[in-house]
């Protein structure tokens, strides 16, 4: 089975502070990680995924991800947040591999709150 | 425009009531994937489908029921609606490498 943890349900950043949301990940497979933003009453958008390579992942909006396996951690990192970042993240897993079907199992959401 | 829509984006309806969600995409993917996000859980899957008539639960599965009797449509049915099933449901599907997610449908039960 695998599951995702959001360590922070909560986080309250400057205007161009930076920013870190934490996500740890356990399974017992490969697996393919990816972040989603959900901006309020919308749907999830991907922000970006790591499915293999390079260990740094950048993505949409400045943001980036550092996959550690040792760690088993994927946390977003933006060096300068705006205003418009204030929203919803989700961290999520998927098994890799060829019986992928793709069902994501997702982390509890971490709202991220940049305040001027 | 391409993409996912669901309807109705709103819904309330009274305990014991059958409703339906509907989601249609029009890239063709094969899989899609019902979630509902509820504060405090995230998005928990309940049902996906790898192909027309080919579905299967995902973790939160009872209560609900789906079909998919063409490649572009994937409906949602609670047979019985209970409060508990109040929530924000979101219709994915699976491009190459990522889910992609409609606007979703709040439904209030009471």
């Amino acid at each position: 089975a695998q599951s995702v943890t959001q360590l922070d349900s909560q986080v309250p950043v400057f205007e161009e502070a930076p920013v870190e949301l934490r996500c740890n990940y356990s399974s017992s497979v490969s697996v393919y990680l990816f972040w989603y933003v959900q901006y309020p009453n919308q749907g999830l958008q991907l922000l970006l995924k790591y499915l293999s390579g390079s260990t740094l992942v950048k993505g949409i909006n400045g943001f980036e991800a550092e996959f550690n396996k040792s760690q088993t951690s994927f946390h977003l990192r933006k060096p300068s947040v705006h205003i418009s970042d204030t929203a919803e993240y989700f961290c999520a897993v998927s098994s890799s591999g060829s019986s992928n079907t793709g069902k994501l199992i997702f982390g509890q959401g971490t709202t991220l709150q940049v305040k001027p | 425009d391409a993409g996912i829509t669901q309807s109705p984006r709103y819904k309330i309806t009274e305990t014991g009531r059958q409703v339906t969600l509907m989601c249609h995409q029009t890239w063709s993917h094969s899989y899609m994937f019902w979630y509902r996000q509820d504060l405090g859980h995230g998005l928990r899957l309940i049902y996906y489908s790898a192909a027309a008539d080919i579905t299967d639960k995902g973790e939160v599965p009872d209560g609900y029921v789906v079909s998919r009797s063409k490649t572009e449509n994937f409906p949602l049915t609670l047979e019985s609606a209970t409060r508990s099933q109040t929530s924000v449901y979101f219709c994915a599907s699976r491009t190459s490498s990522a889910l992609h997610f409609g606007n979703g449908t709040r439904l209030t039960v009471t």
